[in-house]
């Protein structure tokens, strides 16, 4: 059983392009989480969804980010019109249900130029 | 708003020591505790986890502390290795969905 994994491992863009984050959550987790982690910092929470819902994104900017995890494929998380304050490690975590442990991927590197 | 937070945030261990790393938090009405292990380039590792009802439980190693009277949450390694070296987190949550983390103690072991 493949862990969580996130695509790409590291992404550049420049400020004003749009940046897409993949997770794939483990098999037959539906709870899908992101957070967001500065140099020497903890993990801040941003988004929380289930298959199709999104069920809490108060940590979420409101404008330039989204969040989606479709009933097919993986969850993706949008950046657009990316700011240098945006450079950061963005993580996603999996659970089978509320309640369960919640697997970490690898976290994609972004960085913006 | 709620924060969890810990007390040193670097740690200097001789192999084969014990450390205890120590974690505060804030929300009184979380219910549930974990402890992660991060090493650099990679994703948080689960180490162990508590949930409210418990004070103490004891994993390979490890065992976790829970102080509700004062909110205060400890990680204890026995026997370290060169391998525990790492960014240390605690994490809590209420209703066991999302995380709120501390900001991490960097546990280097000394050979």
């Amino acid at each position: 059983n493949a862990g969580v994994m996130q695509n790409p491992r590291h992404l550049v863009r420049r400020r004003g392009q749009e940046a897409r984050l993949r997770c794939s959550p483990m098999k037959g987790h539906s709870h899908v989480y992101w957070y967001r982690q500065l140099p020497e910092e903890g993990l801040k929470f941003m988004v929380y969804l289930q298959k199709e819902n999104i069920i809490d994104e108060s940590g979420m900017p409101k404008e330039r980010f989204s969040a989606e995890f479709p009933k097919e494929g993986p969850s993706i998380l949008r950046i657009q019109q990316v700011v240098r304050g945006d450079s950061a490690a963005y993580f996603c975590a999996s659970s089978p249900s509320t309640g369960a442990e919640a697997f970490f991927g690898q976290g994609t590197r972004l960085t913006v130029v | 708003g709620e924060s969890v937070g810990l007390h040193l945030p670097t740690l200097s261990v001789q192999e084969g020591d014990n450390s205890i790393i120590n974690c505060a938090y804030s929300n009184s009405a979380s219910d549930y505790f974990i402890w992660y292990k991060q090493e650099s380039g990679k994703g948080p590792q689960f180490i162990i986890d508590i949930r409210s009802n418990m004070d103490k439980r004891q994993g390979q190693r490890v065992t976790v502390l829970l102080n509700k009277t004062v909110k205060h949450l400890s990680l204890q390694i026995a026997a370290t290795q060169p391998g525990d070296s790492a960014v240390y987190f605690c994490a809590e949550s209420f209703g066991n969905e999302k995380l709120t983390f501390g900001t991490g103690t960097r546990l280097t072991i000394i050979p």
